[in-house]
């Protein structure tokens, strides 16, 4: 079956810190991967998604290049803010096995905290 | 509506009561889905529509939990006779349908049960 493995948090780095979250996953078919995020008392949002290998998705500074060599990933930040603490989910939805709609399946998140 | 709209934000419910959970997709968006979101649980899928037929039920924990949608628009998640362990935060979520396509999520719907 399908699965996606994310770093263990809690993440805690000061302002202007690289970040770097990691993402693997299992999938039997093509995934398209994700990542969401989630503010304190807010909804999950996209952040960024790639929907085939060497794809990268970026978005507010934030990268992951869909690695299908090492079934990876990675979210990264060169310089983080404050205001990008928030809980971050990895994702995947696969369209192998007779799946033609986007079921996501999550890892477990991580949260990260960024302190002045 | 502009997003996926939730109801109600917030429920607290007695052990043993029914409640019903709505989601309003986003408009034009052939897939729905519900996801629940518990401490140590993580973010689990729960059941997958497109139009007002649900072919992927396999996330549903209990045939306490059924979930409908009509005019392939509105749908309603339904847990009967509620158990402590039903408490979480309920998520629907939307999109054109496909994979690779963007999955739009609401704010979660918070259920208590006391």
């Amino acid at each position: 079956g399908n699965s996606v493995t994310q770093m263990e948090g809690p993440v805690t780095l000061s302002e202007e810190a690289f970040l770097t979250i990691n993402c693997t996953y299992t999938a039997t078919g093509y995934p398209s991967l994700f990542w969401y995020v989630q503010y304190p008392g807010e909804g999950l949002q996209l952040l960024l998604k790639a929907t085939k290998a060497d794809d990268k998705g970026s978005n507010k500074g934030f990268e992951a290049t869909y690695r299908k060599e090492t079934t990876s990933f990675h979210l990264e930040k060169g310089s983080v803010q404050v205001s990008d603490s928030a809980v971050y989910f990895c994702a995947l939805s696969d369209r192998a096995g007779g799946t033609s709609y986007g079921k996501l399946t999550f890892g477990q998140g991580t949260i990260l905290t960024v302190h002045p | 509506g502009a997003g996926v709209s939730q109801s109600p934000s917030n429920k607290v419910t007695e052990k043993g009561k029914d409640v019903e959970l709505r989601c309003d997709p986003i408009s034009g968006h052939t897939a729905l889905y519900w996801y629940r979101q518990s401490l140590g649980q993580g973010l689990e899928f729960l059941i997958y529509f497109q139009g007002n037929s649900a072919p992927d039920k396999s996330g549903l924990p209990s045939d306490r939990f059924s979930a409908e949608r009509t005019g392939g628009s509105v749908s309603t998640l339904t847990i009967q006779r509620t158990q402590q362990e039903d408490s979480a935060v309920y998520l629907c979520a939307s999109s054109r349908g496909g994979s690779g396509n963007t999955i739009y999520f609401g704010e979660g719907s918070w259920l208590t049960v006391v």
